[in-house]
């Protein structure tokens, strides 16, 4: 079974310091990875996808995050926080790369991006 | 469209009563989700459509939850006999293709049962 686990609820930043989310996965599977973000009252937007390409992966608002196979993380960063990045963050796992999937996403429980001015 | 669009945005039903709740896809996109999201959760997956064959349903809770994509484009997912534990964010995505690619979410239907 595919899983993700989100390592903490809640963080807390400066606006200019550097951003980390962290998460680790579980998968039988070369997985697919994501990070999804959701702004209150919004959907869910794509940040970035991990797909078995390049191991770093950049997504959008300079945020990025590297896949690491030996310890099965896939953490999110930014250099340096904005004030628009305050957010709730999901890392997700899909089990699209293999035959009979049906591409569901499975959720992390979120991890809530507070940014201090 | 341009857009994952979800009628209603906001619903509010007595208990017992039936809801409908309705996903119009990125126009041409092949496949359709629907995710349920508790307060202070991730989605969840609920049911899953290649044009209109439902392809998975093992994330609907239970009997009272049904989905339909009858020309393979508009999906509707009916809840009956609605109950308070009901209450949720329902989210649709829909993806261009069967397998591998992004989603693009719709913005939700807030139910409420009261």
């Amino acid at each position: 079974a595919q899983s993700v686990t989100q390592l903490d609820s809640h963080v807390s930043v400066s606006e200019g310091t550097p951003v980390l989310l962290r998460c680790n996965y579980s998968s039988s599977y070369s997985p697919s990875l994501f990070w999804y973000v959701q702004h209150p009252n919004k959907g869910l937007q794509l940040l970035l996808k991990y797909t078995s390409a390049a191991t770093l992966v950049k997504g959008i608002n300079g945020f990025e995050a590297e896949f690491k196979k030996s310890e099965t993380s896939f953490h999110l960063t930014k250099p340096s926080a904005h004030m628009s990045d305050a957010a709730e963050y999901f890392c997700v796992v899909s089990d699209s790369y293999y035959v009979g999937a049906t591409n569901k996403l499975i959720f992390g429980t979120g991890t809530l991006l507070a940014v201090q001015p | 469209g341009a857009g994952v669009s979800q009628s209603p945005r906001y619903k509010v039903t007595k208990r017992g009563q039936d809801v409908a709740l309705r996903c119009d896809p990125i126009s041409g996109h092949v496949s359709l989700y629907w995710y349920r999201q508790a307060l202070g959760q991730g989605p969840e997956f609920l049911t899953y459509f290649n044009y209109e064959a439902q392809q998975d349903k093992s994330g609907l809770p239970n009997d009272r939850f049904s989905a339909e994509r009858p020309e393979g484009s508009i999906s509707t997912l009916t809840i009956q006999r609605t109950e308070q534990r009901d209450s949720a964010m329902y989210r649709c995505a829909s993806s261009h293709r069967t397998g591998g690619g992004g989603y693009t979410f719709g913005s939700g239907t807030r139910l409420t049962v009261v």
